[in-house]
């Protein structure tokens, strides 16, 4: 699975919108963009997924360059409660040999 | 939906005692389940892979007589740390792949993660 590049850590004014980078400049045809969160001494949470199209859902939107080397999850508005570690995971799906695999991520804090 | 639970959320135990920890899918069946291993301030670690009915994977590194994995339905999965130390003492996390799901994203669900310290 391609390796993702994400800034340690980012803060955010609450209310704004959070926008969150992750390079993976090495990824393949059949490879995802999965994106977790995990707020402090909780499992990860799933947050959003895509391939090359951008996506969007009710936490958050994920936008993909055209040459799918990069992405950025955005979340609109953002709270206090979306202050966690933000993880950007490349991987084909597990029926092909793809894991989980977490990086460092990065640390989002939202301040008031 | 997808909901994946995890008992019990903390335990102590005392240094060469066994420990077990169960892994519940709650309202999909997962095939596939995976244990996870977070010591404070790193990243999560992967373990294992679990397959309803077969042997467990075991990631490179990790002792597969300690860390003693069962699935034995689709929805149930339990992790066995035997003769703990307290270097075994970490934040264990399963999570769970849902089977219908897995043509549109093959999503993994976590679970809360239970904290284990071996006294």
């Amino acid at each position: 699975d391609a390796k993702t590049t994400q800034p340690p850590s980012m803060d955010c004014a609450e209310g704004r919108a959070a926008n969150l980078p992750c390079n993976h400049s090495t990824i393949s045809g059949n490879e995802y963009v999965y994106w977790y969160r995990q707020i402090h001494s909780q499992g990860p949470q799933y947050i959003i997924h895509g391939l090359k199209n951008n996506e969007t859902n009710e936490m958050a939107s994920l936008i993909i360059t055209e040459d799918r080397k990069s992405s950025t999850l955005i979340l609109p508005h953002a709270t206090l409660r979306d202050t966690a570690v933000y993880y950007c995971i490349v991987r084909v799906f597990y029926n092909q040999g793809g894991k989980l695999i977490f990086g460092q991520g990065t640390e989002l804090s939202v301040k008031p | 939906g997808a909901v994946v639970s995890q008992h019990p959320s903390w335990v102590i135990c005392k240094s060469g005692t066994s420990v077990k920890i169960e892994c519940r899918s709650l309202d999909f069946q997962a095939t596939t389940m995976f244990w996870y291993r977070q010591f404070p301030k790193q990243s999560l670690m992967l373990m294992a892979t679990s397959n309803e009915g077969s042997k467990a994977t075991y990631e490179q590194g990790v002792e597969k007589d300690k860390f003693l994995i069962n699935h034995a339905s689709l929805t149930l999965s339990t992790l066995t740390v035997t003769s703990a130390h307290p270097e075994d003492s970490s934040f264990y996390i399963c999570s769970a792949r849902d089977v219908a799901l897995a043509g549109f994203g093959d999503t993994q669900y976590f679970g809360p993660g239970t904290r284990l310290t071996v006294l």
